[in-house]
């Protein structure tokens, strides 16, 4: 039973263009919802996050959009660099617990 | 401030036999989440400890289990290993989502088990 599903597994972007990664998730009751980037061999690390009681939040090159009536979430990377050639996590929190998507690998090509 | 430190950071262990991995918080976070990878998988919730006590569990057979200590640190265990379960195992440790819903979660780098 998945609540958060990320059903692109990969994409390929141009060095200086926008990265748009999408999440939807099915539990309304989500409050909180994060974005995780994961290089290999290491965990994931915490990137941006959005209450639900917002519908965007920016930090730096990365902006986080939700849509609740969608029940979707995105990321957008601005300009995108090769060192955002990561698998990418988004996450939503029911208040205790952690639900998270099967990611999306992003490569950017220079 | 330390982050979250997980050992050993590779395992290869046989069928049929046992393994315990360890996770150490961030210094005064209380709950300890512990997560397998697989290809394609995602990240698949485990359980949550939180002062010692298993507050969330995930939908995984009993052979994995966990406990926390006083301290705060945690440990999985996970019995009669089968080739499946080869996988990263990573924990996250957080201040307290239920006191302050919008914390996040560290993670530590997770350790590599494989299953022969």
């Amino acid at each position: 039973d998945q609540q958060v599903k990320q059903n692109s597994p990969s994409l390929s972007v141009q060095e200086g263009r926008i990265s748009i990664l999408n999440c939807d998730y099915t539990n309304s009751m989500f409050d909180y919802f994060l974005w995780y980037k994961k290089y290999p061999a290491e965990g994931p690390t915490f990137l941006i996050s959005i209450s639900s009681i917002k519908d965007k939040n920016e930090d730096g090159r990365f902006t986080v959009f939700l849509n609740k009536s969608a029940k979707h979430l995105s990321l957008h990377i601005v300009p995108s660099q090769p060192g955002d050639s990561a698998v990418y996590f988004c996450a939503a929190s029911d208040f205790n617990k952690f639900y998270f998507g099967s990611g999306t690998k992003l490569n950017v090509k220079p | 401030k330390a982050g979250v430190t997980q050992t050993p950071r590779y395992l290869i262990k046989t069928r049929g036999q046992q393994v315990t991995l360890s996770c150490s918080p961030i210094s005064g976070h209380r709950s300890v989440s512990w997560y397998q990878q697989t290809p394609g998988q995602g990240l698949q919730f485990l359980f949550e400890y939180f002062s010692e006590t298993q507050r969330n569990k995930g939908n995984f057979p009993g052979r994995f289990s966990g406990r926390q200590f006083s301290n705060s640190r945690s440990e999985m265990n996970v019995s009669t290993l089968e080739l499946g379960d080869s996988a990263l195992y990573l924990c996250a440790s957080s201040l307290d989502p239920h006191r302050a819903a919008n914390t996040e979660a560290f993670f530590g780098q997770g350790t590599r088990l494989t299953v022969v």
